[in-house]
């Protein structure tokens, strides 16, 4: 099983629409959480945080459920510029130190 | 600033070939990593340093040796080019492991 797992999609969505992807993560241990987003061809840049309580920024929505182990990102009113992979990222600390997992991606593409 | 900068953006090897990736930051980051990217499996750790002169292992380390002579540079170096390195390659620096990662624009090898 994978240390943290994505639906690779693609979610093909109109404009306007609201989507949600969800990231499953296998370590309890976790500690911190991010959503990172990637263009095509291009390097990966940091989204959001996730905190334990959610934290929202502007129509991006980011949810953590640590019973369930898995984490959200829920994007309303979707524009042609949030066509993307969205990278679920999460941070362990253990006896082999401190270090992150990135998912596999979930490819959004918005449609007109 | 320039962030974080990658030499080369593309490069072509024959197997068995060595070669270095060159990787630098002007942000003063102590925290510096390499990361491959293959379709589908998310990006993944080769090594990373946690300062200059010290270095460590990460997920996939086998086939490539690093050192951090300075805070400002992190060479990526391939001992003995095979066709399954044949991937993306992003160097990324925060100010902590569990900070927001700024990542280069990424070094797509093709080794043949």
């Amino acid at each position: 099983r994978k240390e943290v797992e994505q639906d690779p999609g693609p979610f093909n969505v109109p404009e306007g629409a609201t989507v949600a992807f969800n990231c499953t993560y296998s370590n309890s241990a976790s500690q911190s959480f991010f959503w990172y987003r990637q263009d095509c061809r291009k390097e990966p840049k940091l989204l959001m945080s996730v905190y334990s309580s959610g934290n929202e920024d502007g129509r991006f929505t980011a949810q953590l459920n640590r019973a369930s182990q898995y984490i959200s990102l829920l994007i309303r009113d979707s524009k042609l510029s949030d066509s993307a992979t969205y990278l679920c990222v999460v941070n362990t600390y253990n006896n082999a130190g401190n270090m992150l997992t990135f998912g596999g991606g979930t490819r959004l593409m918005v449609k007109p | 600033n320039a962030g974080v900068t990658q030499t080369p953006k593309f490069q072509v090897l024959k197997t068995g070939q060595s070669m270095t990736l060159q990787c630098a930051q002007d942000m003063n980051h102590e925290y510096m990593s390499w990361y491959r990217q293959d379709p589908g499996m998310g990006l993944r750790l080769i090594h990373y340093s946690v300062g200059a002169g010290i270095t460590d292992q990460g997920e996939v380390p086998n086939g490539y040796n690093v050192s951090r002579s300075t805070t400002e540079d992190f060479p990526l170096r391939l001992l003995s080019a095979a066709p399954s390195q044949t991937s993306v390659y992003f160097c990324a620096s925060s100010d902590q492991i569990q900070g927001e990662q700024y990542f280069g624009p990424g070094t797509r090898l093709t080794v043949t």
